[in-house]
């Protein structure tokens, strides 16, 4: 079992719409989750982190987590075709880094 | 700030050299982690270097090694260059510690083997 699960996609959502990233873990004691934006031939780029059990808002971004289920979400508002990207989910465990394989999101004009 | 750098950006190499990145931190960050990223693979992490020594390590064989400097500053070392070595190496910078491990990645090295 991985540690970090993620759909690999492709998510497509029209312009203007909600688009919604999933992420699961498998260890418990994961105290960090983390999103990144990676566009094609780049490298990631930090998005949004959270610590605490609920909602995180930055912008158009929401991060959201459930401990309890294991389960961390990331929610962008108002879609544009610039956040069309792979989106990666990743968690830190005693100092350890661990990412899913990242969602492909396709945000179409 | 500064962000992450990371030298050379591009790098070709044949089979059985070795090759050397480097890696210069945000300033005040003393993490640095080391991954290795292929379209089949994803990102796999290599190792970690906190305070010049080697805090974490991920699966990979004895050809990959590292190493950081007083000045945070990190280089990874890859011997006896393979065809699947090919891939995009990045490292990323944090605190690294709680509450502040949030890491930001450098552009990357291409490195390609022939």
């Amino acid at each position: 079992q991985k540690e970090v699960e993620q759909n690999s996609g492709p998510l497509s959502v029209p312009e203007g719409a909600i688009a919604s990233l999933n992420c699961t873990y498998s260890d418990r004691g994961s105290q960090s989750f983390f999103w990144y934006r990676q566009y094609s031939g780049k490298s990631p780029e930090l998005i949004m982190f959270i610590y605490s059990n609920g909602d995180k808002e930055d912008g158009r971004f929401t991060a959201q987590l459930n401990k309890a289920s294991q389960y961390v979400s990331l929610l962008i508002r108002d879609s544009q075709p610039s956040d069309s990207a792979t989106y990666l989910c990743a968690v830190i465990n005693f100092n350890k880094f661990y990412f899913g394989s990242g969602t492909k999101l396709n945000v179409k004009p | 700030k500064a962000g992450v750098t990371q030298t050379p950006r591009y790098l070709i190499k044949t089979r059985g050299q070795q090759v050397t990145l480097s890696c210069s931190p945000i300033s005040g960050h003393r993490s640095v982690s080391w991954y290795q990223q292929t379209p089949g693979q994803g990102l796999q992490f290599l190792f970690e270097y906190f305070s010049e020594t080697q805090r974490n390590k991920g699966n990979f064989p004895g050809r990959f090694s590292g190493r950081q400097f007083s000045n945070s500053r990190s280089e990874m070392n890859v011997s006896t260059l393979e065809l699947g070595d090919s891939a995009l190496y990045l490292c990323a910078s944090s605190y690294g510690t709680s509450g502040g491990d949030e890491q930001y990645f450098g552009p990357g090295t291409r490195l390609t083997v022939t």
